[in-house]
């Protein structure tokens, strides 16, 4: 059974680093071909995919984030990591992790979402 | 990136209708195109992979078709379970985009 579950700061300050944690079962990230990427989802709006790692350690950003994202994985405790810097009230946002099967499966379980707010 | 235009936005319809949903990518993504379900307060769940393909536990009467550049997700015989937002993602290339959304209610 594949199950993923985010978690995070709940909320944080404007310029500070946002750390958010997926934490899986039923599938390892040291497998050929898996993976796991985050999405994220601005209240009552749309969905907005951000980064993706593989179990080959390769890793995918989206542009429009500037840089801000860092995407790593913990294999021995089945963990993977979505640091953004420099946060505003932009990024507040449910944050979802979803596993990744090459070829296969984007996105075919996903995690129930933290909501993060960015607020002074 | 590749723009993918959803439409309509919102889709008013009676049970037992059929509606169709609609993604028109702006550059080739060939099947590499994902239709989601998201319930209110949930997680989008995966309805439709590889353009054509109902995922596991989907009901038959939904369904993925392609014509060119457009893509469409049809539910025949509509539930009052199947009123939600359907989104279209396209991972053909990074980055992987998005439609804007339809939201699907009662009439």
């Amino acid at each position: 059974q594949v199950t993923l579950k985010e978690s995070g700061p709940g909320i944080l300050q404007p310029s500070q680093t946002l750390s958010l944690t997926c934490t899986f079962s039923g599938f390892s990230l040291s497998t050929y071909g898996m993976g796991v990427g985050w999405i994220r989802q601005p209240s009552g709006k749309g969905l907005e995919w951000l980064a993706n790692i593989w179990w080959d350690d390769d890793k995918y950003y989206n542009p429009s984030l500037k840089n801000r994202l860092t995407i790593s994985k913990d294999t021995s405790n089945n963990q993977a990591f979505l640091k953004i810097t420099n946060v505003d009230t932009a990024d507040t946002a449910t944050y979802y992790c979803a596993r990744i099967t090459m070829g296969i499966g984007y996105f075919d379980y996903w995690g129930q979402g933290v909501m993060v707010t960015v607020s002074s | 990136d590749i723009q993918m235009t959803q439409s309509p936005s919102s889709l008013p319809a009676s049970l037992g209708d059929r509606v169709t949903i609609t993604c028109r990518a702006s550059q080739d993504i060939g099947n590499y195109l994902r239709w989601f379900q998201q319930k209110p307060g949930k997680s989008p769940r995966l309805m439709i992979y590889g353009a054509t393909n109902l995922a596991a536990g989907v009901p038959s009467r939904f369904s993925g078709s392609r014509s060119g550049s457009d893509y469409s997700l049809t539910i025949n015989s509509l539930e009052s379970e199947d009123m939600a937002i359907y989104y279209c993602l396209q991972h053909n290339e990074y980055p992987f985009t998005f439609g804007s959304g339809t939201k699907l209610e009662i009439k």
